[in-house]
Formats: structure tokens, sequence, C-alpha cells
């Protein structure tokens, strides 16, 4: 099945610096790789998507990048700020299902 | 606007109790899942469900199990709850076809004594 691996666990950034959190997935049948952020004490909620036919995908200041090849796929999030603070889900899908990586705990210190 | 609802915010139930969990959505969803969350594990699916009295195991099914007699409404049981199924449980939905994206309840916060 799915392996899906990501990083950093947790992440502290200045307001304003960029963010990045790392993903690496097994299934290269995979082709749909979806980024969950939740925030404390809310449901998770996606906030942006990428499908395997593209390499880049942007949506003001979060981008994903996805690399087929290597097999790995990384969120951009740049001029950080407060309320970008929570904890963000990378997954990928494999037979319908989606695998979860483990979490980053992104906090973002003014 | 997509609504997921579950029974309970929290609960708190000892050893060896049957427990349901309880989740709703109102979108004529096909599809909807399980997940329980646990610190540095990420979401883990338990069970899904593709169809009503549909259900197919996900990937820590054991100690569960589901049931979905309506199309918008899923249940998932704990026979004899035990201290390792602490832990935060989150229903999520989906329609079927090419989008993918779940949408997810407020999760239930269940402790086992």
């Amino acid at each position: 099945g799915e392996n899906v691996e990501q990083h950093p666990s947790t992440l502290s950034v200045q307001e304003g610096d960029s963010a990045v959190i790392k993903c690496t997935y097994s299934d290269s049948a995979s082709n749909y790789f979806p980024w969950y952020k939740q925030e404390l004490g809310k449901r998770p909620q996606l906030i942006i998507d990428i499908r395997s036919n593209v390499g880049e995908k942007k949506d003001q200041r979060i981008a994903v990048t996805l690399n087929k090849t290597a097999k790995h796929f990384s969120l951009h999030i740049t001029e950080t700020q407060p309320e970008d603070s929570a904890v963000y889900f990378c997954a990928a899908i494999s037979w319908g299902k989606l695998q979860f990586g483990a979490g980053t705990q992104v906090v973002v210190t003014p | 606007d997509v609504k997921v609802t579950q029974s309970s915010r929290y609960l708190v139930k000892r050893t060896g109790e049957k427990v349901f969990l309880e989740c709703v959505q109102d979108m004529d969803h096909e599809n909807m899942f399980w997940y329980r969350q646990d610190p540095g594990l990420g979401l883990r699916l338990i069970y899904f469900s593709y169809d009503v009295k549909m259900k197919e195991k996900g990937d820590i099914p054991e100690g569960y199990s589901v049931s979905r007699e309506k199309k918008e409404r899923f249940s998932l049981i704990l026979e004899s709850a035990s201290t390792n199924q602490t832990s935060m449980y989150l229903c999520a939905s989906n329609i079927k076809g090419e989008s993918y994206e779940q949408y997810f309840g407020p999760g239930t916060r269940l402790t086992v004594t």
C-alpha cells in the first residue's frame, strides 16, 4: 500500500519568512496530492491540491510542487503570517483512499 | 456549504463498554470515512464506505466495526472499548467521482478509562 512520509514534524518560522514542508510517497500510481490545514481545536480543511499531470500549482501565498520521478511533493508558504500557525498534513491517494503524512506543526512567531 | 457533524465532541467511557460514534453529512455524499488522529501518526483510516450497507476496511480496522444503514449516516462502533482506543476520531465524506476533496467533521475526543 501507499506510504507517505512528511518532514519536518515541527517548523518554527519568523513572521514574513517562508515555510517549506516536504512529503514523499511510495505508490507510483498515486495521482492526487492534497494538503490539509488543521488549526488548533478545529477540523482539517483542504487548502490546496495537485494532480499528477501538473508540476506546480499556486494559490496566493501557498504553492505546491510535485516531482513524479522522485515521488515527492512540497508545500511552500510565502510571507508567513500568525494565522498560518497550524498543523499541516500532506496526503496521497491510492486505491481511492487518502494516505496521510504524520503532520507538521508550523509556528509563526511575530 | 458542506456540513459534517459528529454526535459528541467529548466522550468518556470505561474499558469494556460498547461505544457508538455517529457521523452525519448533509450533502448527499456517497463516500464516508472514519479516521483516528494521534500525535505523530497523522490521520489513519479505520473504515470507509462507498454506498449504503457497504463497508471496506482501512489501515487499522482491528477493534472497530461500522454501520451504514442510510446514505447520510456512518457509525463507528467499538465493541469493547480499550484504553489504547483513547484518541481523536474524525469522520469525513466526499462525493464519488473526480473530486477527491474530503470534508471533515469536528471530531470526537474519546477517552477510555
